[in-house]
């Protein structure tokens, strides 16, 4: 079945540093989301991508829909300490279905 | 709103023994998902409803069994429980399809399984 790579695994930051991830697959996807889960709780969702080469902004967050369709990148910039969690990215695989596939996420940890 | 509710929050089984994870949403959705999140990784579908009556697989259905006789509600069933199965289960729904405008997927907050 599809699967969605993340990378990095993991990371560990000085709080003002810019954070860059990324979400590749080897099958293309025509929604890509992007979450982002507080330890004992559900993901929430940051931002939403529908269009290939899409660019959208949520506050110190942007997001790209890469124009292969096949990859996502999320960035963070200037992080503080709430922004700790794990980052998951997520794609829609048809426009048929709802299904959603996640990838392994990225863990994220800031230090003052 | 409550949002989507799940319970428990914490379970352990025996291998064998059966259970229902409940969840509930007040929200009026129409799309319910079941997701298992094990340590480490990304959820991974189990089963997801497009309304009251209608059910389908995800990429993990093996070993679970759902129904959707009403749209509040969506319960997972576990009938022969197996270590595989210790994962936190996460609910979700969505009022209309993912793709459509900006619908967000709503997530309950996860139960935690253990099966020894």
């Amino acid at each position: 079945g599809q699967q969605l790579n993340q990378s990095p695994q993991s990371m560990f930051i000085q709080e003002g540093e810019d954070v860059s991830m990324n979400c590749t697959s080897s099958s293309i996807f025509n929604t890509w989301l992007w979450y982002k889960q507080d330890p004992g709780e559900g993901p929430v969702l940051l931002i939403a991508l529908y269009k290939a080469g899409e660019l959208t902004s949520n506050g110190r967050l942007t997001a790209q829909f890469g124009i292969t369709r096949k990859d996502s990148f999320l960035n963070i910039s200037a992080s503080i300490p709430s922004d700790v969690g794990i980052y998951f990215c997520a794609g829609v695989v048809s426009y048929n279905t709802d299904k959603l596939i996640f990838g392994t996420g990225t863990r994220l940890q800031v230090f003052p | 709103n409550a949002g989507v509710t799940q319970t428990p929050k914490f379970r352990i089984l025996k291998i064998g023994q059966s259970m229902t994870l409940q969840c509930a949403q007040d929200m009026n959705h129409n799309y319910m998902y079941w997701y298992r999140q094990d340590p480490g990784m990304g959820l991974k579908l189990i089963y997801y409803s497009v309304g009251a009556g209608i059910t389908d697989k995800g990429e993990v259905p093996n070993g679970y069994n759902v129904s959707r006789s009403t749209t509040e509600y969506f319960p997972l069933r576990l009938e022969l429980a197996a270590p595989s199965q210790t994962s936190v289960y996460f609910c979700a729904s969505t009022k209309r399809q993912i793709l459509a405008s900006m619908e967000k997927l709503f997530f309950g907050s996860g139960t935690q399984l253990s099966v020894l």
